[in-house]
């Protein structure tokens, strides 16, 4: 079936610790994007790919890293420089032609 | 301002009875989608309906119905005959820029609740 991969679906980090959350998609489109949700929040743009190779930060990119290798492939590292990462990561790929974007699970991240 | 406003935080609606859920938007694009996602407690984010700002009509899809208010930029949902499986947050949601637009944003949500 086609879709979207988030693992892990629960996350635990010490603090200064770097942690790599996957994504992936069959669904063959361009641009994937990363999210994050914090408790009673709607959601936060972190990174966006339109790409293989490309992207670009969104309004809170700060302390996140992203790589672009494969169109099937997004996955987001959570540095230790984010200074408060627990919260709930979505990952979503866009399809055409109408831009709808579909969602992973959800990876939530909790730092002990 | 905000792109996306959601003036319902919270809402309870009558199971089998049709509920809105409001929604307003702030774009000078010409071209915008419109959407609709479900996020129930489990947190995954479920697309329920897309409309495009040159559609005429309105969009359904299955219980689900936009009502598409483009002079009032207004897009709310209505869902009908309410079941309990809708209690959930609903997010509505832009895209800006066309259909290769990246430009999406979000609202706070609406958590629905349907009572038995």
């Amino acid at each position: 079936d086609g879709g979207i991969t988030q693992s892990p679906k629960y996350l635990f980090r010490k603090e200064g610790q770097n942690v790599t959350l996957s994504c992936e998609q069959n669904l063959n489109h361009d641009a994937m994007y990363w999210y994050r949700q914090d408790p009673g929040q709607g959601l936060r743009l972190i990174y966006y790919s339109q790409i293989v190779n490309d992207f670009q930060k969104g309004d809170i990119a700060e302390g996140y890293s992203v790589s672009r290798e494969k169109k099937e492939s997004f996955p987001l590292t959570v540095t230790s420089a984010q200074k408060n990462p627990t919260a709930f990561y979505l990952c979503a790929s866009m399809g055409q032609p109408d831009g709808t974007q579909y969602f992973g699970p959800g990876t939530r991240l909790t730092v002990l | 301002a905000q792109k996306i406003t959601q003036t319902q935080p919270g809402m309870f609606v009558q199971e089998k009875e049709a509920v809105t859920l409001d929604c307003t938007y702030d774009t000078s694009d010409q071209s915008y989608g419109l959407f609709w996602y479900k996020q129930p407690s489990s947190g995954e984010m479920i697309f329920l309906i897309y409309q495009g700002s040159y559609d005429e009509q309105n969009a359904t899809e299955g219980r689900y119905s936009l009502n598409f208010q483009k002079a009032r930029k207004s897009a709310n949902l209505v869902i009908s005959a309410s079941q309990l499986g809708d209690s959930a947050m609903y997010f509505c949601a832009m895209r800006e820029g066309g259909w290769t637009g990246n430009q999406f944003y979000f609202g706070t949500g609406t958590s629905l609740t349907v009572i038995p």
